[in-house]
């Protein structure tokens, strides 16, 4: 099983800073690496896939890089609605997918 | 609109089964994977099982493999997962999701529903 370590386990920041999380895979996923966002009560959406490629109405301020073991997304400029908790999953090791513990980003 | 709707959760004695459904709109069903995805309150995401478009191929963690099956039916546009033998560990919010790319898998999900919860408890 590939396990997905992501640090830190929170974070808070002011509007408008930059967010920085990091997923950490125990052995390379390649580019096969996706970021999720979960907002209290609500389900999982998909932000970012294979790594770097923003999913369809995901706004430019996400970004995502990396490759084989160490991932960032990236937020530019925190807005108070992205306050989630964030994950990131791999589908390298198909079909035995897995998930990171997940970072919550809280803003100030 | 895209739209996933999970039923079926509710409170079960451990040993006991449970079927859950998710109703599917918006989208041509028949043509994509889906899967079905665990939270436990509190923790971290769990995928459990996903199964083709037309049906005939599955796969299961290994936490419920011989314990749970994953069905659908393309002329309602649902799917189903079957849990037998229901532990305490099995307890969660069960999310139904699509995979992402139509015939043939992706492995991410692009569309999830609003989750059902599922409670083992005597």
């Amino acid at each position: 099983e590939i396990v997905l370590r992501q640090s830190p386990a929170s974070l808070s920041l002011s509007p408008g800073e930059r967010a920085t999380l990091s997923c950490r895979a125990s052995q390379s996923v390649a580019s096969y690496l996706a970021w999720y966002q979960q907002k209290p009560g609500q389900a999982p959406r998909l932000l970012i896939y294979d790594a770097s490629n923003r999913a369809t109405g995901i706004p430019a301020r996400f970004s995502g890089s990396g490759s084989g073991t160490e991932f960032t997304l990236t937020i530019s400029s925190l807005e108070p609605e992205d306050s989630a908790v964030y994950y990131c999953q791999q589908r390298r090791n198909w079909p035995r997918l897995t998930f990171g513990g997940g970072t919550k980003v809280e803003i100030k | 609109q895209v739209l996933l709707l999970e039923s079926g959760g509710g409170v079960v004695q451990p040993g006991k089964s449970l079927s859950l459904s998710c109703a599917a709109s918006g989208f041509t069903f028949s043509t994509y994977g889906m899967h079905w995805v665990r939270q436990t309150p509190g923790k971290g995401l769990d995928w459990v099982a996903v199964i083709s478009s037309d049906g005939n191929n599955k796969y299961y963690a290994d936490s419920v493999k011989g314990r749970f099956t994953i069905s659908r039916d393309n002329s309602k546009n649902t799917v189903h997962l079957q849990m037998n033998s229901l532990r305490a560990e099995d307890s969660a919010i069960y999310y139904c999701a699509k995979d992402k790319r139509s015939n043939g898998w992706f492995g991410s999900m692009d569309v999830w529903g609003q989750g059902t919860s599922v409670t083992v408890s005597s």
